[in-house]
Formats: structure tokens, sequence, C-alpha cells
């Protein structure tokens, strides 16, 4: 079955650049999101990207999509404290766009 | 415009009572999805309704949850009988069309039920 996966944790400094991975197994998938979670607080979407797409820029956000081995980047440049949060990478599903899987997300730490 | 609220935002329950849980979606919006979300790991779809019909329920546990979007009111995700296994983070969102690529759901703050 369709399955997203991500690393669970990821520490930087303030001012450094974080990169948050993702697998995905749905081939299919037209379309692909990141979300961020902040404490307590429900997701907020950030950005996605379309499978036809590599690269996706958006200010400090760059998404990279490499489709052959169903790897998904979220780049996010000059790392801010604001930052910290849970970030999930979503696939809708192929024959049911609005049924998302989402990975288990990557909690980023951001150190002053 | 406020966004999608749901209430209450912490919830405790014994063992065998009923749990309720309400999310308003944002105005104009007819389409609402419940997500719940374990303790570290990810949302997981539960089921998509619009107003006054279940469209797909494909997540939901055969037994003891329910789901309904009336015509007039929030929609109410239910589990009687509730377990410690149905501890968790339950997330509503809600679109104004069926969501996708060019439809953003947005999601609001959650329910956290913690059964003891």
């Amino acid at each position: 079955g369709e399955d997203v996966e991500q690393s669970l944790f990821l520490s930087v400094r303030e001012g450094d650049s974080s990169v948050i991975n993702c697998t995905y197994t749905d081939s299919s998938s037209t379309y692909l999101y990141w979300y961020k979670q902040e404490p307590g607080a429900g997701l907020q979407l950030l950005t996605y990207i379309f499978s036809n797409m590599d690269m996706k820029q958006d200010q400090r956000l760059t998404v990279l999509l490499n489709k052959k081995d169903k790897h998904l980047s979220l780049r996010i440049a000059d790392t801010q404290t604001g930052d910290s949060a849970i970030y999930f990478c979503a696939s809708p599903r192929g024959d049911s766009s609005y049924k998302l899987i989402f990975g288990s997300g990557t909690r980023l730490l951001v150190r002053p | 415009n406020a966004g999608v609220m749901q209430n209450p935002r912490h919830l405790v329950r014994r063992r065998g009572q009923e749990a309720r849980l309400r999310c308003s979606p944002m105005k104009g919006h007819s389409h609402v999805y419940w997500y719940r979300q374990l303790p570290e790991e990810g949302l997981k779809f539960m089921v998509y309704l619009q107003k006054e019909n279940i469209i797909d329920e494909s997540g939901m546990p055969k037994e003891r949850f329910s789901a309904e979007f009336p015509k007039e009111g929030p929609s109410i995700l239910r589990i009687q009988q509730v377990v410690r296994g149905d501890s968790a983070a339950y997330f509503c969102a809600s679109s104004p069309r069926g969501q996708g690529f060019d439809t953003e759901a947005f999601f609001g703050q959650g329910t956290r039920l913690t059964v003891v």
C-alpha cells in the first residue's frame, strides 16, 4: 500500500539551512505537500509541488523532487527559531485525491 | 473569516464513556475531513463528509466510531465506549470543494483525547 517516510528529528543552528527529507511509494501521486505543525496547533500548508516539476522555490523554501527515486526534500534557508516545528510531507492517494497519506513528521529544532 | 474551529481542545474520558468531538468548518466550506494522529505518528485519514452525506469512511474503525455533518451545525465525530487506544489527537479539515492541488484543505487545531 501507499507509504510516506521521514526522518524523525533534525537539529540546526539559527541561520543555517535545514533540509528535511521524505520518501514515498505511490508513483501515481500528481502532487506532494509539505505541512508545518507548531506545538499545540493544527497543520499549516507550506507548499506543494507537482510531480512533473523538479524544483519549486518560494522565498526561503525550496522543494526538490526526484521522481525516479521517489524522494522529496524541503530546504529552509536561513533557518529561524520560529521555524522550530514538526514538518510533514503528504501525498494524496492516487485514486482518492482528497485522502492524504502523511509521513510521521520530522521535528525540527533550531538552536540559537 | 474564522478558521476551522474544533472543540473541545482537550477531552478526558474514562474507559467506557462516550467522546463527542466537534468541528465547525470555515465559512463557505461544505467538505469536511477527519484525521487521527497517534503519538509520534503522522495523521491517518478517517472520514470525508459533505453536508448530510458520508463520502468516504474507509479509515474509520468498523465499531464504536461514527461521524456526521448535518445540514445545520458542526460536524461531529463520536466515539462510543472509548478505550485507551483511542487516545490521540483528532484533526478536522475543511475545504470549499473536494480537496486537491487547486483546493487547499484548512486544518483545525485538533482535539486531544485522553482516555484514562
